[in-house]
């Protein structure tokens, strides 16, 4: 079965920097494009960032953007997200998630990883 | 970036009733609208996709309907396991934005 399973998260003071892993089985992970997603309790849900499965296309949020990057390493079906300048605000829960489609970059997200929290405070 | 108003963003209803959340785009996304369940503790899961199609596994009795901007997901007949928090989620343009949010619990 599908599997997404993250780690690196921790505690970091702000300025930092941290890289996040997602390593996927149970699937063809260079079939699909994959995304990153946080969750907070005060705003919820919110878009990260999106790699496309030939990794030729990489998009951020606004909140993000020159300062968090994605990867992927298809050899080793692993999705990072490589995390610089940190913030107290980028306190959440990062998750990787599914495209629900094979080689289209938005769709539903069919599989989620259980999600690594990241802590930013001095 | 595209708006999505959810509601309610809280509801208590009874074991069998029908029950109806909505979710209204800031502009117009098609069908490309999506609904996840979430449990305490666990990840979203993909009930719905592209405003009215059953993911796969998934109880008949879940269902989602509209486009262009409304948008509506429904549970034909509530039952217990059903308690969690919904979310829409539109994926027609970037960024990709969720609605916030409706509890879910029994009366």
């Amino acid at each position: 079965q599908v599997q997404l399973v993250e780690s690196g998260g921790g505690v970091v003071q702000p300025g930092r920097s941290l890289r996040l892993s997602c390593v996927a089985s149970g699937f063809t992970f260079n079939h699909y494009a994959m995304h990153w997603v946080r969750q907070t309790p005060g705003k919820g849900l919110e878009w990260v960032a999106l790699i496309t499965y030939d990794e030729v296309n990489k998009y951020y949020a606004d909140s993000v953007k020159g300062r968090f990057t994605i990867s992927r390493d298809d050899s080793k079906n692993t999705l990072f997200l490589q995390m610089s300048s940190l913030r107290p605000e980028d306190s959440a829960i990062y998750s990787c998630a599914r495209v629900n489609l094979r080689g289209v970059p938005m769709g539903g997200f069919d599989n989620w990883g259980q999600g690594t929290l990241v802590t930013v405070s001095s | 970036d595209i708006q999505m108003t959810q509601s309610p963003s809280s509801l208590s209803a009874s074991v069998g009733d029908r029950v109806t959340i909505t979710c209204q785009a800031s502009q117009d996304i098609s069908n490309s609208l999506n609904w996840y369940q979430q449990k305490p503790g666990k990840a979203p899961k993909l009930l719905i996709y592209d405003a009215s199609n059953l993911e796969t596994g998934v109880p008949s009795r879940f269902s989602g309907s509209g486009s262009g901007t409304d948008f509506a997901f429904t549970i034909s007949s509530l039952q217990p396991e059903d308690i969690a928090v919904y979310f829409c989620q539109q994926c027609d343009v970037l960024p990709i934005t969720f609605g916030q949010g409706t509890r879910l619990d029994i009366k």
